[in-house]
Formats: structure tokens, sequence, C-alpha cells
């Protein structure tokens, strides 16, 4: 069984950093891209950014650009999220998600989600 | 980027009844970069339908999926009582992944 585990999530002031990890099982973890999208609460869906399986390819949304860095540890089966100069609009719940297979970029397993508030 | 425009924001049905969900694009795209979720409150988002019209592991076959170019269609055959939830729908390219804006079912 697929089993995908967030942490790190918190309450941070504005311009602070945080970073999320998401904890794969169940799967060979190298072998599939990983996103991390988000959701504000009570809204809608906004990914973040991806990674391939090797690392090589990373993708960001234009408004975390220079400021998240994706990651992963193949050897670890983790996933990470490094978010810095944090502002009031990236405050959501935060999912990772594992792509269906390569090439098809939809999410097949995703989550409970951690829930980061940026707040002064 | 592609925009994508879900429609209705919300739709109030009786189970039993049949649901079609709207998801439109800003441009033409290809039907193999549409999916669809649902997601119910508290509750990550859950994959039906990819590739446009090919049902995810474990999708009730009452969910299908149709369309093409910019215009693309989730129908519930029959609502159950579980179906009630919010739907997305996605487009991905290799550098950029949208989400349509929801569309609500709600118990009329």
């Amino acid at each position: 069984e697929v089993r995908l585990l967030e942490s790190g999530g918190g309450l941070v002031q504005p311009g602070d950093s945080l970073r999320l990890s998401c904890a794969a099982s169940g799967f060979t973890f190298s072998t599939y891209a990983m996103t991390w999208v988000r959701q504000t609460p009570g809204k809608g869906l906004e990914w973040v950014a991806a990674i391939s399986g090797d690392g090589e390819y990373i993708y960001y949304r234009d408004s975390v650009k220079g400021r998240f860095t994706i990651s992963r540890d193949n050897s670890k089966n983790t996933l990470s999220l490094q978010m810095s100069s944090l502002r009031a609009e990236d405050t959501a719940v935060f999912y990772c998600a594992k792509n269906l297979v390569n090439g098809i970029a939809v999410y097949d397993s995703w989550g409970q989600g951690t829930l980061v508030t940026v707040s002064s | 980027e592609i925009v994508l425009t879900q429609s209705p924001g919300t739709l109030s049905l009786s189970p039993g009844e049949r649901a079609t969900l709207s998801c439109r694009a800003s441009q033409s795209v290809g039907t193999r970069y549409i999916g669809w979720y649902q997601q119910k409150p508290g509750q990550a988002p859950r994959l039906l339908i990819y590739a446009t019209s090919s049902r995810a592991t474990g999708s009730p076959d009452r969910f299908s999926g149709s369309g093409s170019g910019t215009d693309f269609t989730l129908t519930i055959s029959r609502l159950e009582p579980e179906d009630f939830a919010v739907y997305y729908c996605q487009h991905f390219s290799e550098t950029f992944v949208a989400f349509g804006g929801g569309t609500k079912v709600e118990i009329k």
C-alpha cells in the first residue's frame, strides 16, 4: 500500500523559513516523479513544485521560484520542500503527491497534508 | 500557461440523478493531459480520471470522462450519497500544472 506522510508544518512569521518533509513507502520511490500541491483553507488546489524520480528535473510555479526548493533523498524515500521568505499568501495545507506514472503528471496517491500558517 | 475554468460552481442534485461537470481550457490541449479528482471535506483529493477518459484504479464505473480541444466533461451517471463532494479538473504540461477552481456537487 502506498503511503505518503507529510510533516514539518506549523505557525511561522512572515519572512521565516520552514522545511516540509514527506516520507514515502509502499512503492519504488526513486522511479516516480513527486509533487507538492497546496490548498488554501476553504479554497482550491494549487500546484507548487515537482521533481523527477532521479531529481534531475525540477519545476516550480512562478510565485515560489527563488523562495522554495524541492528535493528528494531516494536513499531515505523522502521528499522535501524548503520554504524561505514566507508570505501570508503561502498559508495553506501542503500535500505531497505521487505521479501516476512517469510522463503522466496526475496524482494517484496523496498524503494527508500538513498546515503551514504564515502570520505575525 | 493553461487556465482551467470549471462550471457550474455548485451543482444541486438528488441521489440517483446524473451530474455533468464542465472544465474549459484557455487553449486547446491534448486529451492525455487532463485529469479529474474528487475531494471530500478534511480529505486529500482522490484521482478519478486521467487522460480525459481513463478511470483510475478503484474509481467506480459511474464516473466517466470525455472531451477534446478546450472542453472536457466529467459525468456521474447516477449520484450515490458518497459522491457529494468537490470535483477538480487538472491539466499538466512538462513544466506546469493547473487545477480548475472546482465544482461542488451538493444534495438538493
